[in-house]
This record gives C-alpha cells, structure tokens and sequence, in this order.
C-alpha cells in the first residue's frame, strides 16, 4: 500500500473549523483513502473514508484532490472532544486490512 | 454500542508467563479479523491477520511462536503473548472489518500488557 504522509502536529480552537492535510502522492487507481482517530488510551475510530469523490457523514469530511495525490479531513466545528491522533491511510482493497502511519496530533484550545 | 470487545482490558503479568486476550465480534460473524500493537507514542503497528478456521497470517518481523492466534469460532479470536517478557509490553488492539465490505475497520477497546 502507497504511503501517506501528514503534519506530526495541528492545533485548532474550539468550534472553529479544521482542516487535517494528507499528501499520497504515489496513490495508485483502486487505492481508498481512509481516515481514523484515536483518543489516548483508546481504540482507533472510523471517521470517514473515500475513493474519488468528496464524502460527508455526521463526523466529518473528505475533500479529495483531483488528481489524488492529497486529501484534506475537514472538522466543521473542533470540540475539545476531537482532539485525537487522525491517521490518514491507504488501502488498495476494502478486506480491511489497513496499515496506519504516525498520524497527525491534533490539540483543540478551549 | 460497541462492535468489538477484548478482555482484558489490562494485565499485569510475571516475565516467564503467558498471556490470553480474547476480541470478540459482538454484532456479526467474522471470518477475519486483524491484531495491532502500539507501544506508548507510537502508532498501531499490524501484526497479524487472525483467518477463522485457518492459520494466521502473520506480518514480517513478528513471531509466530511468539504470539499465538485461534480463530476457533467467527466470533472469537485470541492471542496469546507466550512467555512474555517486559520488552512484550504493550497496548494490543484487535479490529474485524464491517461485514458489508465498505472498507470499515471496527476496533476493540485495546488490552494493556505490562510484563514484570
């Protein structure tokens, strides 16, 4: 699976909006791109996941370059609940089987 | 409500011993399902993929002799860490991916090893 790489760190104010960067530039044609956080001393979450097209659901979105070679995970509103490691990942089929990077820290300000 | 639960949450064990940890699919039948680790400020790091009713695939660099995976039923899946040393400690999370194949992975709530 192509890699992913993302900022090692994010800050964001509560109830403002964010804005999570991946770049994946070596993407191939059936590679999805998903993304998922984790709270400390928690599971990993499912946030949302894509394949061409922008995605919305209750959580978040998922704004997709043309070209797919980056992505941006869009919070609409931070909480201080969001705060969390999100890993943006890549996944050349939907077996499950996802192989996760170090993913992005975000810190929500109150 | 939760998808995937482990047990035990955490343990706490003598170097030289073995250690279960259960994950079970609560809602479906799984006929697979994946086992990470993640050590503290890490990320989770894959390693082995549990088959019900085969044997598991395990990825480069871990022992299979070491971490034992039964995949006895398609709602349980084990791992046992075999004689567990303190270099063994670890978060160990489990994860079965959504039945309807959408490329959604559910995750436990993790197991917190600590090897004495």
């Amino acid at each position: 699976d192509a890699k992913t790489t993302q900022p090692n760190s994010m800050e964001s104010n509560e109830e403002e909006p964010v804005h999570l960067p991946c770049n994946h530039s070596t993407i191939s044609g059936t590679d999805y791109i998903h993304w998922y956080r984790q709270l400390p001393s928690q599971g990993p979450e499912y946030v949302i996941h894509g394949l061409t097209s922008n995605v919305n659901n209750r959580m978040a979105s998922l704004a997709i370059a043309e070209d797919r070679k980056s992505s941006t995970l869009i919070l609409h509103r931070a909480t201080l609940r969001d705060a969390a490691v999100y890993y943006c990942i890549l996944s050349s089929s939907n077996t499950g089987k996802l192989i996760f990077g170090q993913g992005t820290t975000l810190q929500v300000k109150p | 409500g939760a998808v995937v639960s482990q047990h035990p949450s955490r343990v706490i064990c003598k170097s030289g011993t073995s250690v279960k940890i259960e994950c079970r699919s609560l809602d479906f039948q799984a006929t697979t399902m994946f086992w990470y680790r993640q050590f503290p400020k890490q990320s989770l790091m894959l390693m082995a993929t549990s088959n019900e009713g085969s044997k598991a695939t395990y990825e480069q660099g871990v022992e299979k002799d070491k971490f034992l995976i039964n995949h006895a039923s398609l709602t349980l899946s084990t791992l046992t860490v075999t004689s567990a040393h303190p270099e063994d400690s670890s978060f160990y999370i489990c994860s079965v991916p959504d039945r309807a194949n959408t490329g959604e992975l559910f995750f436990g709530e993790g197991s917190r090893l600590t090897v004495l």
